[in-house]
């Protein structure tokens, strides 16, 4: 199998607090995991990739500092939103593609992310 | 910059119909072009097509890549209407670490 799990499922906050997503491979190694977030009828945008052991990659227009991420284990990936404001609301969903030599990759599903 | 586009938007059917969906590309070192169906949560795999006139099939899907035009197609036969979601249509380019470039995506409803 490929199973990817996030936790939570969905959460609510309190503006300027922060929120950790978690992402877990569950059933194979994922040396790169991938956040995306997707706003309501639009489609996913990659947000930053993440490599076991190494600092994570930002795209253009993602703040590091806000959207902090960790990669400790080859089965873990953290996503955490820092000072979070209203606008931080989204849907976010990250992928882990199972194995150096494929381009599949799975996705979890999803984190629903209100801030209030 | 990478681009993938898809058409229609959105497609309303009846149960039953076929369906074509349609995703054009402009990448730069092509790899693997790969659909995905997404429901209420987050993308399921459907497949990922690396080289062109090959078919792939799975019960009534099927997709197949056309690289010299730059475009695939997924095709849905027999409708369902628990076909209804989202199809979503992303490339990989090489050296990019396997990053997805999504297009907006079909949005699919079936009607009994």
């Amino acid at each position: 199998g490929a199973v990817v799990s996030q936790h939570p499922s969905w959460v609510i906050c309190k503006s300027g607090t922060s929120v950790k997503i978690e992402c877990r491979s569950l059933d194979f190694q994922a040396t790169t995991m991938f956040w995306y977030r997707q706003f309501p009828k639009q489609s996913l945008m990659l947000m930053a990739t993440s490599n076991e052991g190494s600092k994570a990659t930002y795209e253009q227009g993602v703040e590091k500092d806000k959207f902090l991420i960790n990669h400790a284990s080859l089965t873990l990936s953290t996503l955490t939103v820092t000072s979070a404001h209203p606008e931080d609301s989204s849907f976010y969903i990250c992928s882990a593609a199972k194995g150096a030599g494929t381009d599949t990759q799975y996705f979890g599903p999803g984190t629903r992310l209100t801030v209030l | 910059e990478d681009k993938v586009v898809q058409s229609p938007l959105s497609l309303v059917v009846h149960e039953g119909d076929t369906v074509t969906l349609n995703c054009s590309y402009e990448v730069t070192n092509f790899r693997s072009l790969l659909w995905y169906k997404q429901e209420k949560k987050a993308p399921t795999f459907l497949f990922m097509l690396t080289s062109s006139g090959i078919e792939k099939k799975s019960g009534r899907l099927s997709s197949i890549l056309d690289k010299k035009e730059l475009f695939s197609i997924l095709n849905i036969t027999a409708t369902q209407t628990g076909d209804s979601a989202i199809y979503l249509c992303a490339q990989i380019s090489s050296g990019s670490a396997r990053q997805l470039t999504f297009g907006s995506g079909t949005q699919l409803t079936v009607l009994p």
